[in-house]
């Protein structure tokens, strides 16, 4: 099997730069994708291809990728960005697919 | 619009078996590959099974290989989870997704999920 590791929990004040790191050894040669899950909602594309922006995120989220560990930015958070959020990928064979644990954003 | 729409969920009793499926609106399913995701209740997501596009390859979790078979039709652009041997674990919201193209199964599309709730 394969891991991504974040850290369960982030928080920052409105208006502040949030920053969630997801680990992997595959990070190297593999994509990371990130998705947004608010409470009682199915999860939503934000960063697809380590740092590419759907159409309809605002301008605010970003993503990076550098070695083993994938970055999500949400620079100037407000408090509707307030969710968990999950890194995504595969094994360096591309056959086993896992989701990071997930990091809680609290913006307050 | 994409749209994805799971069916077939409901409360099974540990042993038991289940199918779960999902249709896709919006789009022609065999140019993409597919996936099942779950969400145990207040747990994280959980990459549970994968198909590509024509269904030639498969792909399991370490959780689920042997109990769960996915399939699809694409004459019909439904995707199925055949579920097994089902377990108080397997308890969660299970959800559809729609891979980037027809081998990655990158996600960029989900359903709104179905409950299957594994108890006696």
């Amino acid at each position: 099997s394969y891991e991504l590791t974040q850290p369960p929990s982030v928080s920052v004040s409105p208006g502040q730069t949030a920053r969630i790191t997801c680990s992997g050894e595959a990070l190297p040669k593999k994509y990371a994708f990130w998705y947004q899950q608010k409470s009682g909602q199915a999860p939503v594309l934000v960063i697809s291809e380590d740092n590419k922006r759907p159409s309809g995120i605002p301008e605010r989220f970003s993503g990076s990728s550098s070695g083993t560990v994938a970055t999500l930015t949400i620079s100037g958070a407000q408090v509707d960005d307030e969710a968990d959020y999950y890194c995504y990928s595969a094994d360096s064979a591309g056959t086993y697919w896992v989701f990071g644990g997930g990091t809680r954003l609290t913006v307050l | 619009e994409v749209q994805l729409l799971e069916s077939g969920g409901g409360l099974v009793q540990p042993g038991g078996s289940l199918r779960l499926s999902c249709e896709g609106t919006g789009f022609t399913l065999i140019n993409f590959a597919m996936t099942w995701v779950r969400q145990a209740p207040g747990k994280g997501l959980e990459w549970v099974a994968s198909i590509t596009g024509t269904g030639h390859g498969t792909y399991y979790s370490d959780s689920v290989k042997g109990r769960f078979t996915i399939s699809r039709d694409n004459s019909r652009n439904t995707l199925y989870l055949q579920m097994t041997s089902l377990r108080p674990e397997d308890t969660a919201v299970y959800y559809c997704a729609r891979g980037v193209t027809t081998v990655t199964m990158f996600i960029d599309y989900w359903g709104r999920g179905t409950l299957v709730p594994v108890s006696s």
